[in-house]
């Protein structure tokens, strides 16, 4: 079975400064892996993916994360945060190529950017 | 596309009551997945569907909850009879065949008291 473990269940940060959310997963066979971001009152979103391809994946809103296979990481960063990016984060996981098994998600990383 | 649309948005109930919640996933997803958000436990998986076909139901609780899906475009989740240690927020989400790629609702804060 996969999991997923969020090293930090929360993460304070002021404002233009960067930001690394840490994401490591533990799985027996190969995995796709996900960032989801929840903002107060509202559903989960899918911030960006890994597949396949280049480990270095991108979101339109200037987060990115890297595919570790090595370290088994997927850990996300923005080089500079807004008031608007706080949120709580989620690393999730599923089974590579076994149709559409269910994510695994971390307990989240609770995102606050300090003015 | 209205997304899934999940009601009622916030429930209160005594202890002991009937709670059905439902969802309406996005035409054309052919998989449907519950989930609870606690503090405590984050996000787990209750049950999936894969073209209206209960796959996985070994993330629901106990006897107390069952989930259906009639249709492909309606599911319940029913927890009879509701105790305060199910208060959560629960979320439905839907997908097509891209992997990972759900849409979630925007949850149902319950509230046993």
């Amino acid at each position: 079975a996969q999991s997923v473990t969020q090293l930090d269940s929360q993460v304070p940060v002021f404002e233009e400064a960067p930001v690394e959310l840490r994401c490591n997963y533990s799985s027996s066979v190969s995995v796709y892996l996900f960032w989801y971001v929840q903002y107060p009152n509202q559903g989960l979103q899918l911030l960006l993916k890994y597949l396949s391809g280049s480990t270095l994946v991108e979101s339109i809103n200037g987060f990115e994360a890297e595919f570790n296979k090595s370290q088994t990481s997927f850990h996300l960063r923005k080089p500079s945060v807004h008031i608007s990016d706080t949120a709580e984060y989620f690393c999730a996981v599923t089974l590579r190529n076994s149709g559409n098994t269910p994510l695994v998600f971390g307990k989240g990383t609770r995102l606050s950017v300090i003015a | 596309d209205a997304g899934v649309i999940q009601s009622p948005r916030h429930e209160v109930t005594e202890m002991g009551q009937e709670v059905t919640l439902r969802c309406k996933p996005i035409s054309g997803h052919n998989s449907l997945f519950w989930y609870r958000q606690t503090m405590m436990r984050g996000l787990e998986l209750l049950i999936y569907f894969n073209n209206n076909v209960p796959i996985d139901d070994s993330g629901m609780p106990e006897d107390r909850f069952s989930a259906k899906m009639p249709n492909a475009s309606f599911s319940t989740l029913k927890i009879q009879p509701s105790e305060p240690r199910d208060s959560a927020v629960y979320f439905c989400a839907s997908t097509d065949r891209a992997p990972g790629g759900y849409t979630f609702g925007s949850g149902t804060r319950l509230t046993v008291v």
